[in-house]
């Protein structure tokens, strides 16, 4: 089993419904983040949360809500999608400490795609 | 704010050496990442570097840091064609927590 699942993997969706991209993970991380990967942006950060109480917004969090319903569960939420937002979604944690001289290490899931139309 | 610059393409043949650059933005950055993306997956770490670090060596990865200049470099030796994919630098502006920024990713294009 992944580290880190999203559900669901594909969606197509039409302009104006509420849509949630789900994120679960076995790592045991507080850390959560939700990223968005367009052709030539790379990854661009919506929003961050560092453990069940705590949500930051990221660089591009209008239009998107979040929600940290455990540690392991970290859910994103389109309240109303439109066009632009499709992107492929990425989901990733990470203990934000690193071990043994290695830095800290986010760890990624396969991704949603997101089509808006 | 200040972007995490890379070249977006590169193309070589099978063999040769590839170099990816990069330019980051906050010098008190403390580790700075390199992640690739096969097609159709997600991000997984390739290597990384301490800043107190000017050179590292993982088999046929090389990593390259100049602090001065913000720059970090990863060179492929003896490139291959399972080494196609997206390469993305990344860091961490500031150590006390907030997420990885990643610069837009270098598609490297590996012919046979």
């Amino acid at each position: 089993d992944a580290d880190v699942t999203q559900t669901p993997r594909n969606r197509i969706t039409k302009t104006g419904k509420r849509i949630m991209l789900e994120c679960s993970q076995t790592k045991g991380h507080d850390r959560m983040y939700w990223y968005r990967q367009d052709p030539g942006l790379g990854l661009r950060l919506i929003y961050y949360s560092f453990d069940v109480k705590d949500i930051n917004k990221g660089e591009i969090s209008d239009g998107y809500s979040v929600s940290r319903q455990a540690q392991a569960k970290f859910s994103l939420s389109l309240e109303s999608a439109i066009p632009n937002q499709t992107a492929l979604y990425f989901c990733a944690t990470s203990d934000g400490k690193g071990r043994r001289g290695r830095g800290p290490e986010a760890f990624f899931g396969q991704g949603t795609r997101l089509t808006v139309v | 704010g200040e972007d995490v610059e890379q070249s977006l393409f590169l193309s070589v043949r099978e063999g040769d050496s590839s170099v990816i650059n990069c330019t980051y933005t906050d010098s008190s950055s403390t580790y700075l990442y390199w992640y690739k993306q096969e097609p159709g997956a997600g991000l997984q770490l390739l290597t990384y570097i301490f800043s107190n670090m000017d050179m590292k060596q993982d088999q046929r990865l090389t990593v390259l840091l100049n602090k001065k200049d913000k720059h970090l470099s990863l060179r492929i030796a003896d490139t291959q064609t399972g080494d196609s994919a997206i390469y993305f630098c990344a860091e961490i502006p500031n150590q006390a927590g907030t997420a990885l920024i990643f610069g837009k990713g270098t598609t490297l294009s590996v012919s046979s």
